[in-house]
């Protein structure tokens, strides 16, 4: 299995802080990594997909970088409603695994 | 707009074999490179994969479960069936399906299920 290992579990952070969270596979990925946001009681959302592709509806002040194994997700200007839980996964082999998780909370 | 909802009991036994559907809308399972997915999550825990099925019937498992996993489609109820044997009070955990979109190359999940808790009590 290819583990996903994210940096750091838990962020503080204020609104509009920029933030960033890394996200490293154990072996080469290319760009085959993907971030969701996941707020309490909620599903997973989409993102960021294939390292850096804004997903549809996604505020521009998400992004996503990186190939290989290092791969970060950089909120711009942290705005209130983007205090949740960030988990990376990699899509490029089965078991496609997730990282963690980073809870980003207020400060 | 695509849609997906999981169903099946809320609380089984230990040993007993859990089922659960993933009833879906707004994209068939018939289309070349489309996929759903099954990803569970204790409380308080990180997403864990469990498997997934293609539009051409491959089946995928997570090596840890694969013994007791199966996943299924039935294309004309539009339907994803994940049954898991020999439950166990650590599968607790809410269980989510989820989109494959056909993307050619890349694998992520959008969008998702609700989610359904689970629980394995006697």
């Amino acid at each position: 299995d290819i583990q996903m290992t994210q940096s750091p579990s838990s962020l503080s952070a204020s609104v509009g802080d920029r933030v960033t969270v890394t996200c490293r596979a154990s072996q080469g990925i290319s760009t085959s990594l993907n971030w969701y946001q996941q707020k309490p009681g909620k599903a997973p959302n989409l993102l960021i997909y294939a390292a850096s592709s804004l997903q549809s509806g996604v505020p521009s002040r998400f992004s996503g970088s990186g190939s290989g194994t290092d791969f970060t997700l950089t909120i711009s200007s942290l705005q209130p409603e983007d205090f949740a839980t960030y988990y990376c996964q990699q899509g490029y082999r089965t078991p496609y695994t997730f990282g963690q998780g980073t809870e980003l909370e207020i400060k | 707009q695509i849609t997906l909802k999981e169903s099946g009991p809320t609380l089984v036994k230990p040993t007993q074999t859990l089922t659960l559907t993933c009833t879906f809308s707004g994209f068939s399972l018939n289309t070349t490179g489309v996929a759903v997915g099954w990803i569970r999550q204790p409380a308080g825990k990180a997403l864990e994969w469990l498997a997934v099925i293609f539009w051409d019937d491959d089946k995928r498992y997570s090596p840890s479960l694969n013994s007791r996993l199966a996943i299924t489609k039935d294309t004309s109820k539009n339907q994803v069936v994940l049954t898991m044997t020999n439950m166990d009070p650590m599968d607790t955990a809410t269980y989510y399906c989820a989109h494959r979109p056909r993307v050619r190359g890349y694998n992520y999940f959008d969008p998702w299920g609700q989610g359904t808790l689970v629980t394995v009590s006697s």
